[in-house]
Protein backbone atom coordinates (compact mmCIF):
# COMPACT_ATOMS: atom_id res chain seq x y z
CA UNK A 1 0.00 0.00 0.00
CA UNK A 2 1.12 3.61 -0.70
CA UNK A 3 2.14 5.61 1.91
CA UNK A 4 3.44 9.60 2.55
CA UNK A 5 4.88 10.18 5.64
CA UNK A 6 4.88 14.36 6.93
CA UNK A 7 6.57 13.78 10.04
CA UNK A 8 6.76 17.79 10.74
CA UNK A 9 3.69 18.65 12.79
CA UNK A 10 4.04 22.28 12.94
CA UNK A 11 6.92 24.34 12.11
CA UNK A 12 7.22 27.84 12.83
CA UNK A 13 10.21 30.61 11.78
CA UNK A 14 10.48 34.04 11.56
CA UNK A 15 10.38 35.83 8.65
CA UNK A 16 13.30 35.56 5.84
CA UNK A 17 14.66 31.88 7.35
CA UNK A 18 15.28 29.50 4.96
CA UNK A 19 12.65 26.30 5.96
CA UNK A 20 12.53 22.63 4.64
CA UNK A 21 9.49 20.71 4.61
CA UNK A 22 9.95 16.93 4.78
CA UNK A 23 8.22 14.24 3.15
CA UNK A 24 9.06 10.60 3.03
CA UNK A 25 7.01 7.82 0.72
CA UNK A 26 6.34 4.07 0.37
CA UNK A 27 5.11 2.67 -2.82
CA UNK A 28 5.87 -0.72 -4.52
CA UNK A 29 5.24 0.66 -8.10
CA UNK A 30 8.17 1.48 -10.20
CA UNK A 31 6.28 4.69 -11.55
CA UNK A 32 4.10 6.74 -9.74
CA UNK A 33 3.84 11.02 -9.45
CA UNK A 34 4.67 12.88 -6.25
CA UNK A 35 2.82 16.36 -5.98
CA UNK A 36 3.27 19.44 -3.04
CA UNK A 37 -0.06 21.02 -2.54
CA UNK A 38 -0.41 24.36 -0.09
CA UNK A 39 -3.46 24.41 1.84
CA UNK A 40 -4.44 28.51 2.72
CA UNK A 41 -6.99 29.09 5.62
CA UNK A 42 -9.80 29.76 2.91
CA UNK A 43 -9.09 25.35 2.76
CA UNK A 44 -8.84 25.31 -1.12
CA UNK A 45 -5.82 22.99 -2.16
CA UNK A 46 -3.15 24.78 -4.18
CA UNK A 47 -1.07 23.03 -6.65
CA UNK A 48 2.67 23.51 -6.58
CA UNK A 49 4.51 20.62 -8.12
CA UNK A 50 4.45 17.33 -9.90
CA UNK A 51 7.21 15.33 -10.07
CA UNK A 52 7.45 11.95 -12.08
CA UNK A 53 9.24 9.14 -10.56
CA UNK A 54 11.98 8.80 -12.99
CA UNK A 55 12.41 12.59 -13.19
CA UNK A 56 14.91 13.08 -10.30
CA UNK A 57 16.44 16.60 -11.11
CA UNK A 58 15.71 19.20 -8.52
CA UNK A 59 13.10 21.64 -9.67
CA UNK A 60 13.76 25.49 -8.67
CA UNK A 61 10.85 27.91 -8.91
CA UNK A 62 11.56 31.25 -7.18
CA UNK A 63 11.95 30.90 -4.08
CA UNK A 64 10.47 27.23 -3.49
CA UNK A 65 12.94 24.51 -4.58
CA UNK A 66 12.22 20.50 -4.56
CA UNK A 67 14.73 17.68 -3.80
CA UNK A 68 13.56 14.21 -4.65
CA UNK A 69 15.52 11.73 -3.57
CA UNK A 70 14.36 7.82 -4.85
CA UNK A 71 16.66 6.13 -3.24
CA UNK A 72 15.72 7.39 0.75
CA UNK A 73 11.78 7.86 -0.81
CA UNK A 74 12.27 11.32 -0.37
CA UNK A 75 10.53 14.48 -1.88
CA UNK A 76 11.72 17.46 0.64
CA UNK A 77 10.45 21.13 -0.24
CA UNK A 78 12.30 24.19 0.84
CA UNK A 79 11.34 27.68 0.67
CA UNK A 80 14.10 30.29 1.12
CA UNK A 81 13.59 33.39 2.34
CA UNK A 82 10.33 32.99 4.06
CA UNK A 83 7.71 35.39 3.60
CA UNK A 84 4.48 35.84 5.72
CA UNK A 85 2.51 34.99 2.51
CA UNK A 86 3.83 31.29 2.88
CA UNK A 87 1.77 30.74 5.77
CA UNK A 88 -0.02 27.60 5.42
CA UNK A 89 -0.68 24.27 5.82
CA UNK A 90 1.50 22.00 2.95
CA UNK A 91 0.20 18.31 1.97
CA UNK A 92 3.20 15.90 0.21
CA UNK A 93 0.81 13.55 -1.87
CA UNK A 94 1.48 10.25 -3.94
CA UNK A 95 -0.38 8.44 -7.03
CA UNK A 96 -0.41 5.84 -8.84
CA UNK A 97 0.53 6.62 -12.53
CA UNK A 98 -2.24 4.77 -14.04
CA UNK A 99 -5.51 3.47 -13.12
CA UNK A 100 -7.59 5.86 -10.71
CA UNK A 101 -4.91 8.01 -9.95
CA UNK A 102 -5.93 8.10 -6.29
CA UNK A 103 -3.93 10.73 -4.09
CA UNK A 104 -2.55 9.43 -1.03
CA UNK A 105 -1.80 12.08 1.02
CA UNK A 106 0.80 13.16 4.09
CA UNK A 107 -0.65 14.64 7.50
CA UNK A 108 0.53 17.98 6.35
CA UNK A 109 2.67 20.57 8.21
CA UNK A 110 1.33 23.49 9.07
CA UNK A 111 3.73 26.04 8.53
CA UNK A 112 3.73 29.84 10.11
CA UNK A 113 6.22 32.40 9.41
CA UNK A 114 6.35 34.87 11.78
CA UNK A 115 7.05 38.88 10.85
CA UNK B 1 -13.01 29.83 -16.73
CA UNK B 2 -13.09 25.87 -15.75
CA UNK B 3 -13.08 24.73 -12.65
CA UNK B 4 -15.26 22.91 -9.71
CA UNK B 5 -17.76 24.38 -7.92
CA UNK B 6 -18.51 23.02 -4.72
CA UNK B 7 -22.02 24.10 -2.42
CA UNK B 8 -22.64 25.34 0.05
CA UNK B 9 -19.29 26.78 1.79
CA UNK B 10 -20.83 25.93 5.31
CA UNK B 11 -23.49 23.45 6.11
CA UNK B 12 -25.42 22.80 9.54
CA UNK B 13 -26.82 19.57 10.04
CA UNK B 14 -28.53 18.00 13.31
CA UNK B 15 -27.59 14.74 14.05
CA UNK B 16 -29.57 11.98 12.20
CA UNK B 17 -30.55 13.74 8.72
CA UNK B 18 -29.04 12.64 5.15
CA UNK B 19 -27.29 15.91 4.08
CA UNK B 20 -25.70 15.95 0.31
CA UNK B 21 -22.85 17.80 -0.67
CA UNK B 22 -22.92 19.14 -4.11
CA UNK B 23 -19.93 19.12 -6.66
CA UNK B 24 -19.88 20.27 -10.43
CA UNK B 25 -17.07 20.75 -12.72
CA UNK B 26 -16.84 22.32 -16.50
CA UNK B 27 -13.09 20.77 -16.91
CA UNK B 28 -14.22 17.69 -19.10
CA UNK B 29 -12.33 15.14 -16.70
CA UNK B 30 -13.32 11.81 -16.71
CA UNK B 31 -12.47 11.33 -12.99
CA UNK B 32 -13.94 12.87 -9.71
CA UNK B 33 -13.08 12.23 -6.05
CA UNK B 34 -13.88 13.25 -2.70
CA UNK B 35 -12.15 13.56 0.16
CA UNK B 36 -12.64 13.69 3.88
CA UNK B 37 -9.70 16.28 5.76
CA UNK B 38 -10.49 16.41 10.05
CA UNK B 39 -8.22 19.11 11.70
CA UNK B 40 -4.32 17.96 11.72
CA UNK B 41 -5.02 14.97 9.15
CA UNK B 42 -4.36 14.91 6.00
CA UNK B 43 -7.14 14.17 3.59
CA UNK B 44 -8.62 10.75 3.24
CA UNK B 45 -10.71 9.46 0.02
CA UNK B 46 -14.40 8.56 0.39
CA UNK B 47 -15.25 7.93 -3.19
CA UNK B 48 -13.71 8.37 -6.73
CA UNK B 49 -15.82 7.97 -9.87
CA UNK B 50 -14.20 7.19 -13.50
CA UNK B 51 -16.94 7.07 -15.33
CA UNK B 52 -20.02 8.09 -15.78
CA UNK B 53 -22.05 5.39 -14.25
CA UNK B 54 -19.83 3.95 -12.34
CA UNK B 55 -17.95 5.01 -8.74
CA UNK B 56 -15.71 2.92 -5.77
CA UNK B 57 -15.50 3.14 -2.66
CA UNK B 58 -11.95 4.66 -1.19
CA UNK B 59 -10.41 4.29 1.86
CA UNK B 60 -13.24 5.27 4.75
CA UNK B 61 -16.65 5.05 2.50
CA UNK B 62 -18.51 3.86 5.34
CA UNK B 63 -21.59 6.02 6.11
CA UNK B 64 -21.25 8.05 2.84
CA UNK B 65 -22.99 7.50 -0.65
CA UNK B 66 -22.23 9.02 -4.21
CA UNK B 67 -24.00 9.28 -7.76
CA UNK B 68 -22.44 9.85 -11.50
CA UNK B 69 -25.24 10.53 -13.49
CA UNK B 70 -23.62 12.88 -14.99
CA UNK B 71 -19.72 13.88 -16.24
CA UNK B 72 -19.87 17.36 -14.75
CA UNK B 73 -21.64 16.21 -11.26
CA UNK B 74 -20.53 14.19 -8.48
CA UNK B 75 -22.86 14.59 -5.15
CA UNK B 76 -21.90 13.39 -1.77
CA UNK B 77 -24.42 12.09 0.40
CA UNK B 78 -23.53 12.10 4.35
CA UNK B 79 -26.01 9.38 5.75
CA UNK B 80 -27.12 9.03 9.47
CA UNK B 81 -24.77 6.13 9.56
CA UNK B 82 -21.51 8.04 9.67
CA UNK B 83 -20.70 8.38 12.97
CA UNK B 84 -18.45 11.58 12.78
CA UNK B 85 -19.53 13.58 9.99
CA UNK B 86 -18.43 16.76 11.03
CA UNK B 87 -15.43 17.91 8.58
CA UNK B 88 -13.52 19.78 5.67
CA UNK B 89 -14.95 17.81 2.68
CA UNK B 90 -13.19 18.44 -0.72
CA UNK B 91 -14.16 17.53 -4.27
CA UNK B 92 -11.20 16.96 -6.85
CA UNK B 93 -11.72 16.45 -10.55
CA UNK B 94 -8.69 15.05 -12.94
CA UNK B 95 -8.25 14.32 -16.53
CA UNK B 96 -7.59 10.05 -16.25
CA UNK B 97 -4.40 9.03 -17.56
CA UNK B 98 -2.38 12.45 -17.71
CA UNK B 99 -0.48 12.22 -13.86
CA UNK B 100 -1.11 16.10 -13.95
CA UNK B 101 -2.86 16.01 -10.80
CA UNK B 102 -5.97 17.02 -9.30
CA UNK B 103 -8.18 20.29 -9.78
CA UNK B 104 -9.80 20.83 -6.46
CA UNK B 105 -12.83 22.89 -5.17
CA UNK B 106 -13.06 25.01 -2.22
CA UNK B 107 -14.25 22.93 0.28
CA UNK B 108 -17.88 22.38 2.42
CA UNK B 109 -17.09 22.76 5.72
CA UNK B 110 -19.72 20.12 7.55
CA UNK B 111 -21.11 20.70 11.37
CA UNK B 112 -23.29 18.21 12.69
CA UNK B 113 -24.83 19.64 15.96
Amino acid sequence: AQKVTQAQTEISVVEKEDVTLDCVYETRDTTYYLFWYKQPPSGELVFLIRRNSFDEQNEISGRYSWNFQKSTSSFNFTITASQVVDSAVYFCALSEAGGAQKLVFGQGTRLTINP
Amino acid sequence: DGGITQSPKYLFRKEGQNVTLSCEQNLNHDAMYWYRQDPGQGLRLIYYSQIVNDFQKGDIAEGYSVSREKKESFPLTVTSAQKNPTAFYLCASSSSGTGYGYTFGSGTRLTVV
